[in-house]
């Protein structure tokens, strides 16, 4: 079975420095991984995805994201945090079933 | 551009009323879902249907039904309300397989449950 997992429940970071918001998965053959993020009282919008190629994925909002496929990660980056970025992020695996999230990861950027 | 649209957003039930979430989408997608989410536990998806007349079991079916009558609506039915389904209820849509590494969801707004 597929499975998702986010280290971290809450991830604190000022204004201007660089973030990085964990997950790791487990799924049988080649994963489809995608980084969802949900502002509050809002659904799920889509941010980036990884199918194959190139480890380094680009997103919306100046977002990124590495491909690991030795470590089974798949870590969310933005060079530079806007105060705007908090909100709860969740990651997602995709095998062969619909998509399986992380319990989501609360990101705090702070002036 | 309405996307998914869910209603109602706000509902209060006692235990052992029934009711439906009625589910609807506007971009002729094939696929359709029903997650809940509760606070720590991210997101659980109850069920899913690959087009009209078509629907399967996720992780968490049980305590809910679905229908599939139209690719436009995915209405989900609670019979019996129970405590332990408090919770957000997402309804979403894609376009593309379920197997297709191109199946980005997108998501309702989202209905807030909660039975006392």
């Amino acid at each position: 079975a597929q499975s998702v997992a986010q280290p971290e429940d809450q991830v604190n970071v000022a204004e201007g420095n660089p973030l990085t918001v964990k997950c790791t998965y487990s799924v049988s053959g080649n994963p489809y991984l995608f980084w969802y993020v949900q502002y509050p009282n809002r659904g799920l919008q889509f941010l980036l995805k990884y199918i194959t190629g190139d480890n380094l994925v680009k997103g919306s909002y100046g977002f990124e994201a590495e491909f690991n496929k030795s470590q089974t990660s798949f870590h969310l980056k933005k060079p530079s945090a806007l105060v705007s970025d908090s909100a709860l992020y969740f990651c997602a695996v995709s095998g062969n079933t619909p998509l399986v999230f992380g319990k989501g990861t609360r990101l705090s950027v702070i002036a | 551009n309405a996307g998914v649209t869910q209603t109602p957003k706000f509902r209060i039930l006692k235990i052992g009323q029934s009711m439906t979430l009625q589910c609807a989408q506007d971009m002729n997608h094939n696929y359709m879902y029903w997650y809940r989410q509760d606070p720590g536990m991210g997101l659980k998806l109850i069920y899913y249907s690959v087009g009209a007349g078509i629907t399967d079991k996720g992780e968490v079916p049980n305590g809910y039904n679905v229908s599939r009558s139209t690719t436009e609506d995915f209405p989900l039915r609670l019979e019996l309300a129970a405590p332990s389904q408090t919770s957000v209820y997402f309804c979403a849509s894609s376009r593309d397989s379920i197997i297709s590494g191109a199946n980005v969801l997108t998501f309702g707004a989202g209905s807030r449950l909660t039975v006392l």
